[in-house]
């Protein structure tokens, strides 16, 4: 059983930057995994920020960006906001039409 | 514009049976691959399934069975029809447009979701 794994939370402070990351329990991830990152407020739907290890969703801003770091995919968010105060979920293609979700970094900004 | 319009959800008993569907005008749907993830109630996001543009179907090991996923291009509709319902699938079922037709390509839009409740 493949486990995707986040880090559970993490902080930043206003304008600062922060990378998150996305690793398997076995293994490397490579861009072979098309990761993608996905942010979401409590009580709302998901957005996606990033697909393909580096695509930027339609208007998601510049800050956003998505790359393989060493042997994990990798979320990092320059000039941190208030309203970047999420969860942030990333996925993992694993072959054969599977898709695995780490379960979520809550990021606080303060 | 992308649109998603789930419908569908309420409450089931166990062993139960439910369909969802998705609308989904505003982008020329047949060809995307289209995705339902769902969201346990205080949980992470978990992939259930996907159809590609073409229909094959992929289905994550817990729900393989007793969902099936399919479309109907002509309706730009994508249901999720749920048999042998468990409290264990109790959550927010969204639905997910792809940014292609193929089962690797990831998610792009979502839907607002709808909750299903598996209870007696």
């Amino acid at each position: 059983q493949t486990v995707v794994t986040q880090e559970p939370s993490f902080s930043v402070s206003p304008g600062g930057t922060v990378t998150l990351t996305c690793a398997l329990s076995s293994g490397s991830v490579s861009t072979s995994y098309y990761p993608s990152w996905y942010q979401q407020t409590p009580g709302q739907a998901p957005r996606t920020l990033i697909y393909s290890t580096n695509t930027r969703s339609s208007g998601v801003p510049d800050r956003f960006s998505g790359s393989i770091l060493g042997n994990k995919a990798a979320l990092t968010i320059t000039g941190a906001q208030a309203d970047d105060e999420s969860y942030y979920y990333c996925v993992l293609y694993m072959g054969s039409g599977i898709w695995v979700f780490g379960g979520g970094t809550k990021l606080t900004v303060l | 514009e992308v649109q998603l319009l789930e419908s569908g959800g309420g409450l089931v008993q166990p062993g139960g049976s439910l369909r969802l569907s998705c609308a989904a005008p505003g982008f020329t749907f047949s060809t995307y691959a289209m995705t339902w993830v769902r969201q346990a109630p205080g949980k992470g996001l978990e992939w259930v399934s996907t159809i590609s543009g073409s229909g094959s179907t992929y289905y994550a090991d817990s729900v393989k069975g007793r969902f099936t996923i399919s479309r109907d291009n002509s309706k730009n509709t994508l249901y999720l029809q749920m048999y042998s319902l468990r409290a264990e699938d109790t959550a927010v079922y969204y639905c997910a447009k792809s940014v292609g037709p193929t089962k690797s390509d990831g998610i792009d839009y979502w839907g607002q979701g709808t909750l299903v409740t598996v209870s007696s």
